[in-house]
């Protein structure tokens, strides 16, 4: 069966260092990755999205690389602040021209002063 | 306004009743998907909504849920005799390409508690 998986576990580091976070996807062959960023309460924002036929995408301190021989793409803050604590979730479409778009569970990103 | 507004914000009903989400998406955006999310979980697609096109039902988790949206723009979800098990929330979001290409502009959810 289809399956978005990202790190259940939350990820905790200190202040100024580089976070990775991981989408890995099976049973997919997404023609776009998006990520998205959720803080409690609110609703997901748009951060960036990548195409299939992109290896790597960079916004500001953002960069998403897509793997689509691994089926990965990973999701990494430079130089993190604690203001980047949150939620990110990736999200693929099901490349069936609906549209439709699969989220991931998201992992909890906590930057330490 | 200039994002995607739902309404209500927080519902909290009986099991057994009806309820109605209503939600209002970005003028011109042709794309329409609801989601829910239960504490601590990540985004469970529901039904997604494109132009004209009959919508994707595929993600309703029973037939006591249903949607529709009217003229191309607000779209109502609606949960008959409901169970503990809905208690979530229940995310909106537009988007104005009609490809998973777009990005999805959210609103805030509407909060359903079921008691």
């Amino acid at each position: 069966s289809q399956k978005i998986e990202q790190n259940s576990e939350a990820l905790n580091i200190q202040e100024g260092k580089t976070a990775t976070l991981t989408c890995n996807y099976t049973n997919y062959s997404p023609a776009y990755l998006q990520w998205y960023r959720q803080d409690p309460g609110r609703g997901p924002v748009f951060l960036l999205l990548i195409r299939e036929n992109e290896k790597e995408k960079r916004k500001e301190r953002l960069k998403v690389t897509f793997d689509t021989t691994l089926k990965q793409s990973l999701f990494h803050i430079t130089a993190s602040q604690p203001a980047d604590s949150a939620t990110y979730l990736c999200a693929l479409d099901m490349k069936s021209n609906t549209g439709k778009l699969i989220f991931g569970q998201g992992t909890t990103l906590q930057v330490k002063p | 306004g200039a994002g995607v507004s739902q309404s209500p914000s927080n519902k909290v009903t009986e099991k057994g009743k009806d309820v109605e989400l209503r939600c209002d998406p970005i003028s011109g955006h042709t794309a329409l998907y609801w989601y829910r999310q239960s504490l601590g979980q990540g985004l469970e697609f529901l039904i997604y909504f494109q132009g004209n096109s009959a919508p994707d039902k595929s993600g309703l988790p029973s037939d006591r849920f249903s949607a529709e949206r009217t003229g191309g723009s607000v779209s109502t979800l609606t949960i008959q005799r409901t169970q503990q098990e809905d208690s979530a929330v229940y995310l909106c979001a537009s988007s104005l390409s009609s490809r998973g290409a777009g990005e999805l502009f959210f609103g805030e959810g509407s909060r359903l508690t079921v008691l």
